[in-house]
């Protein structure tokens, strides 16, 4: 299996900061990635896909980067609604593996 | 707009099977080339994919849970299902289907299934 490492796991930030977050696989996976945003009770929602395509309809605050095995989501000027848990997964692999999450709370 | 929607009992005994079905509205399950899924969250934890099929029946699970895994698709109903066997508590969480080749765009809104007795 190819294993993810999101980083951190947890993150305090204010509105209007911007924020990264890493993700890294255990081989290559030739930008193989999508970006999730989960807020509590409800659904993942699908933010980025191909390390760097914005889903339609996701603010252009955020954005993807990366290639072989290291990855990156920033979100530019963080709002309110931005608050959540953040998930990469790969799909290089048809074990499609998920990070553990990321849990971006206001500071 | 593509719709999923999981529906199954939300208690399932030890060692029993579990047994889920998605229905999707809005969009054939056969008219297009996607595979549709199943993930899972256990209570406070992450995600876990736990496998995929194709309209044409075409599966791959994940390997950590494939001996216990079977995931089937009844075009004619426009529906996809998941039976996990020898089910034990590890296996309580939010169940979600969701249209999934290679990411997912659509997502059912999630079933809580707990595994006791």
């Amino acid at each position: 299996d190819i294993q993810m490492t999101q980083s951190p796991s947890s993150l305090s930030a204010s509105v209007g900061d911007r924020v990264t977050i890493t993700c890294r696989a255990s081989q290559g996976i030739s930008n193989s990635l999508a970006w999730y945003q989960q807020k509590p009770g409800k659904a993942p929602k699908l933010l980025l896909y191909a390390a760097s395509r914005l889903e339609s309809g996701v603010p252009s605050r955020f954005s993807g980067s990366g290639s072989g095995t290291d990855y990156t989501l920033t979100i530019s000027s963080l709002q309110p609604e931005d608050f959540a848990t953040y998930y990469c997964q790969q799909y290089y692999s048809t074990a499609y593996t998920f990070g553990q999450g990321t849990k971006l709370e206001i500071k | 707009q593509l719709q999923l929607q999981e529906s199954g009992p939300g208690l399932v005994k030890p060692s029993e099977t579990l047994s889920l079905t998605c229905t999707v509205s809005g969009g054939s399950i056969s008219s297009s080339s996607y595979y549709w899924g199943w993930i899972r969250q256990p209570p406070g934890k992450g995600l876990e994919w736990i496998g995929s099929i194709y309209y044409s029946g075409s599966t791959y699970y994940n390997p950590s849970l494939k001996s216990r895994v079977t995931i089937s698709v009844d075009t004619s109903k426009n529906q996809f299902s998941l039976k996990l066997s020898s089910v034990t508590a590890a296996d309580t969480a939010v169940y979600y289907c969701a249209r999934a080749s290679g990411f997912s765009d659509y997502w059912g809104q999630g079933t809580l299934v707990t595994v006791s007795s």
